[in-house]
């Protein structure tokens, strides 16, 4: 079962900031949080990952809480091209365990 | 980046018939590969892990006689849907972890039974 919980739908005007929450409260110390987006018919595209530092790509930025029960996915700048659904999940850092997809958060970017 | 390239994006076979999709890495190993299934409007299940010179490892409910997985090469993994009937229709997606640590997708197979 998924470890995360995420709301199911979300707006966001182009040209604003996307900031998409999730929880995972259960987390454990050595497991990071991924997220990954999936566009209608591909496959799930990477997006980022931390394990409790803020990061930051050329995609998005990752904000963790210090007690790590959380985080908040942020594209600053919204594009149409973001439309898709955001999958929040929380792995192990090492070794072979698959990623297990919750039912992530269909993000709707608005002209 | 790590690219993971999974064909065909789209097939439609008769009932009964059986499926074969292929998953590369092009530019890494991939000892261990995932295969996924997708229902409309539903998220991403796992079927199965794939290990490379070894049987698979399959989640319970899905019949291993049924979805035959082989990875014999580091850079190769076939599921193949043996007799397939409509409700087998889906989205399979292949996925495996790079040296790096990250996990590659595949672009996915549509596949149709009729």
């Amino acid at each position: 079962d998924a470890k995360t919980t995420q709301p199911p739908s979300m707006d966001c005007a182009e040209g604003r900031a996307a900031n998409l929450p999730c929880n995972h409260s259960t987390i454990s110390g050595n497991e990071y949080v991924y997220w990954y987006r999936q566009i209608h018919s591909q496959g799930p595209q990477y997006i980022i990952h931390g394990l409790k530092n803020n990061e930051t790509n050329e995609m998005a930025s990752l904000i963790i809480t210090e007690d790590r029960k959380s985080s908040t996915l942020i594209l600053p700048h919204a594009t149409l091209r973001d439309t898709a659904v955001y999958y929040c999940i929380v792995s192990p850092a090492g070794g072979n365990t698959p990623l297990v997809f919750g039912k992530g958060t269909r993000l709707s970017v608005i002209a | 980046g790590a690219v993971v390239s999974q064909h065909p994006s789209r097939v439609i076979c008769k009932s009964g018939t059986s499926v074969k999709i292929e998953c590369r890495s092009l530019d890494f190993q991939a000892t261990t590969m995932f295969w996924y299934r997708q229902f409309p409007k539903q998220s991403l299940m796992l079927m199965a892990t794939s290990n490379e010179g070894s049987k698979a490892t399959y989640e319970q409910g899905v019949e291993k006689d049924k979805f035959l997985i082989n990875h014999a090469s580091l850079t190769l993994s076939t599921l193949t849907v043996t007799s397939a009937h409509p409700e087998d229709s889906s989205f399979y997606i292949c996925s495996a972890r790079g040296e790096g640590g990250g996990y590659t997708f595949g672009s996915g197979t549509r596949l149709t039974v009729v």
